[in-house]
């Protein structure tokens, strides 16, 4: 059974950092790209960040290009979101996603995690 | 960027009622579309991708069509357990969703 877990979320201030981390099982992490899609409170949902299987591809939404860097450990079967210069919009929760695919070739998602929540206030 | 623009924003339904959602894109994308189903708290759960290919394990009484900018979801009997929010994402171009559709009881 494929599993994803997220954690890392908690709260932080204006201009802080924060890494989240996403622990895949059930499946061979590195034969497909993940993504971080986020959901501020009440609101829809909003990609974030790809990374294709191998790690050498990413993409990035423009409202966090910059600020956030998107990462994997095929080893240890976990992707990373790594949120600097953290602002007030950024406060959501924020999911793993599993690509259908290994190459950052645009797929849907067909698994997801539970997500974590960031909080950044002051 | 591709917008996607779903409606209506809420729909309020019965038990048994025949539901359908409508998703429009900014430009075409062909058929790389896909509907999810989320519940509060939950994360968002595949239905259908490829406009009209149903997920493994969704209830038939899911379907969706069309493509390039016009698509629909439609639930051919509404059911207890379909009381949630939908969204849709196309993947033709990185990802967008719509905004989403709130199905509530009537």
């Amino acid at each position: 059974e494929v599993q994803l877990l997220e954690s890392g979320g908690g709260l932080v201030q204006p201009g802080g950092s924060l890494r989240l981390s996403c622990v895949v099982t059930g499946l061979t992490l590195s034969s497909y790209a993940m993504s971080w899609v986020r959901q501020a409170p009440g609101k829809g949902l909003e990609w974030v960040s790809a990374i294709s299987g191998s790690g050498g591809d990413t993409y990035y939404a423009d409202s966090v290009k910059g600020r956030f860097t998107i990462s994997r450990d095929n080893s240890k079967n976990t992707l990373y979101l790594q949120m600097h210069s953290l602002r007030a919009e950024d406060t959501a929760v924020y999911f793993c996603a599993k690509d259908t695919t290994t190459f950052l070739t645009f797929a849907y998602f067909d698994y997801w995690g539970q997500g974590t929540l960031v909080t950044v206030s002051s | 960027d591709i917008q996607m623009t779903q409606s209506p924003s809420t729909l309020s339904a019965s038990v048994g009622d025949r539901v359908i959602i409508t998703c429009r894109a900014s430009q075409s994308i062909s058929d790389w579309l896909a509907w999810y189903q989320q519940k509060p708290g939950k994360a968002p759960k595949l239905l259908i991708y490829k406009a009209s290919t149903l997920e493994g394990g969704v209830p038939s009484r899911f379907s969706g069509s069309g493509s390039g900018t016009e698509f629909t979801l439609t639930i051919s009997s509404l059911q207890p357990d379909d009381f949630a929010t939908y969204y849709c994402q196309q993947y033709h171009s990185y990802w967008t969703f719509g905004q989403g559709t709130k199905v509530e009881i009537k």
